[in-house]
C-alpha cells in the first residue's frame, strides 16, 4: 500500500479560488515534500517541511504538517490556469528512500 | 540551471529485447534514483544509488538492473523487456540527506512501450 495517500484524487476549481489537497502517511518521517507534475513530464519540487515544523510558506503555497495525525495539507491560494497539474506528496523516512503518493489531479478553469 | 536529462522521451521496444535507459545529472549529486510511474499507483522506486558503483534495490527491482560507473550517469537496464514493463520511467537525483534539504530533481521521463 502507498505510504502517502493524497486526497482528493481529483479537484476542479475556478481561477482565483484556493485549492487544498491532503496527504496522509503511515510511518514516522524525517520530512515531507510536495511535488508538481505537468502532464507527461517529470516532477518539480515545490516545498519541503521537516518533521519538527508545523507550517511553511512559499509564495502562494502553504503547507502544514501534523505528525500526530500523520497528515499534511497543501494550499494553493489564488489559483491560476498554469497551476493545472498533478500534485504528489513524498515522505522521507530514511537517508535515501522517498515514498510517493498517488497524487491529486488539479484542474483550474479559466 | 540544474538539469537531469534522460536519453529518450519515447521508446518502443519488442518483448524480449534488452533495453537501456540512460540518465545524466549535472549537479554533482551523490544520490540517483529510478522510478516507474503507472496510473493509480503513483511513483514506485525501482533502484537507487548513493555513490559510484553502489546500488540498492527499491520496492520493485524484479526484471531490472542498474549501472553507475560515473557519478553523473545512472543507467536502468531491462534485461528482457516484457509488456508489463510498459510505463513512464523517471530518473531523479539528490544530495545526501545531510545536505541542503534532499529535495529530488527529476528528469523529463521516458515513456516506454513494450510490444
Amino acid at each position: 500500500s502507498q505510504q502517502g495517500e493524497e486526497d482528493p484524487q481529483a479537484l476542479s476549481i475556478q481561477e482565483g479560488e484556493n485549492a487544498t489537497m491532503n496527504c496522509s502517511y503511515k510511518t514516522s518521517i524525517n520530512n515531507l515534500q510536495w511535488y508538481r507534475q505537468n502532464s507527461g513530464r517529470g516532477l518539480v519540487h515545490l516545498i519541503l517541511i521537516r518533521s519538527n515544523e508545523r507550517e511553511k510558506h512559499s509564495g502562494r503555497l502553504r503547507v502544514t504538517l501534523d505528525t500526530s495525525k500523520k497528515s499534511s495539507s497543501l494550499l494553493i491560494t489564488a489559483s491560476r490556469a498554469a497551476d493545472t497539474a498533478s500534485y504528489f506528496c513524498a515522505t522521507a523516512s530514511g537517508t535515501y528512500k522517498y515514498i510517493f503518493g498517488t497524487g491529486t489531479r488539479l484542474k483550474v478553469l479559466a | 540551471d540544474v538539469k537531469v536529462t534522460q536519453s529518450s522521451r519515447y521508446l518502443v521496444k519488442r518483448t524480449g529485447e534488452k533495453v537501456f535507459l540512460e540518465c545524466v545529472q549535472d549537479m554533482d549529486h551523490e544520490n540517483m534514483f529510478w522510478y516507474r510511474q503507472d496510473p493509480g499507483l503513483g511513483l514506485r522506486l525501482i533502484y537507487f544509488s548513493y555513490d559510484v558503483k553502489m546500488k540498492e534495490k527499491g520496492d520493485i527491482p524484479e526484471g531490472y538492473s542498474v549501472s553507475r560507473e560515473k557519478k553523473e550517469r545512472f543507467s536502468l537496464i531491462l534485461e528482457s523487456a516484457s509488456t508489463n514493463q510498459t510505463s513512464m520511467y523517471l530518473c531523479a537525483s539528490s544530495t545526501p540527506a545531510s545536505g541542503r534539504g534532499n529535495e529530488q530533481f527529476f528528469g523529463p521521463g521516458t515513456r516506454l512501450t513494450v510490444l
